[in-house]
């Protein structure tokens, strides 16, 4: 059971431009929203959260959307730079199940120079 | 901060061993959980340890079994292995209750069963 997903495998960006990541939820209940970075061969690491009581957060060039009644949040990246480049995931969790994390299946970006 | 270390990185079975994957915690994180990412997919929880007992388990079978030490280092076991259990294991951290980050996790044990 899928609950967190990202339909988009792959985005190819040019560098300077806007990234933009979309990821669907099912569970309503979720609590909180995580985007994780990961390099190949290195462990995910947090990039940027939001609380399901507010509806954007942001942090340098990094900003989440959260639209609860579509079950939908984004993540922009503005400007994309070549570091960028990376398996970015969506993450969900429920403070009822002690916040455990349902990922969805990641999406690779790769930003042009 | 050490931040969160697995052991070994890679590791090659057989179908039909058991192996133990090794983590150990961040300084003052006394929560593990452990996830398994296949290729190509996301993370999925296998279970989470709070001190020392077992606190939630995703959709694995019995045969992946896990243990928390005093030191909130941690162990996955997973028995009979098969084909499928091919993925790379990610051990996370943290302390109890939720962090805006969620977990610190490691750099994982690419694991391979032939």
């Amino acid at each position: 059971d899928q609950q967190v997903k990202q339909n988009s495998p792959s985005l190819s960006v040019q560098e300077g431009r806007i990234s933009i990541l979309n990821c669907d939820y099912t569970n309503s209940m979720f609590d909180y929203f995580l985007w994780y970075k990961k390099y190949p061969a290195e462990g995910p690491t947090f990039l940027i959260s939001i609380s399901s009581i507010k509806d954007k957060n942001e942090d340098g060039r990094f900003t989440v959307f959260l639209n609860k009644s579509a079950k939908h949040l984004s993540l922009h990246i503005v400007p994309s730079q070549p570091g960028d480049s990376a398996v970015y995931f969506c993450a969900a969790s429920l403070r009822s199940n002690d916040y455990k994390l349902s990922f969805g299946a990641g999406t690779t970006v790769t930003v042009r120079a | 901060e050490t931040g969160v270390t697995q052991s070994p990185t890679h590791l090659i079975k057989t179908r039909g061993q058991q192996v133990t994957l090794r983590c150990s915690s961040q300084s003052g994180h006394n929560t593990v959980s452990w996830y398994q990412q296949a290729l190509g997919q996301g993370p999925q929880f296998i279970f989470q340890y709070y001190r020392e007992e077992e606190n939630g388990r995703g959709n694995f079978p019995p045969r992946f079994s896990g243990l928390q030490f005093p030191n909130y280092s941690s162990e996955l076991n997973v028995n009979a292995l098969e084909l499928d259990d091919s993925a790379l294991y990610l051990c996370a951290s943290s302390p109890q209750g939720w962090q805006d980050y969620g977990y610190t996790f490691g750099s994982g044990t690419r694991l391979t069963v032939v």
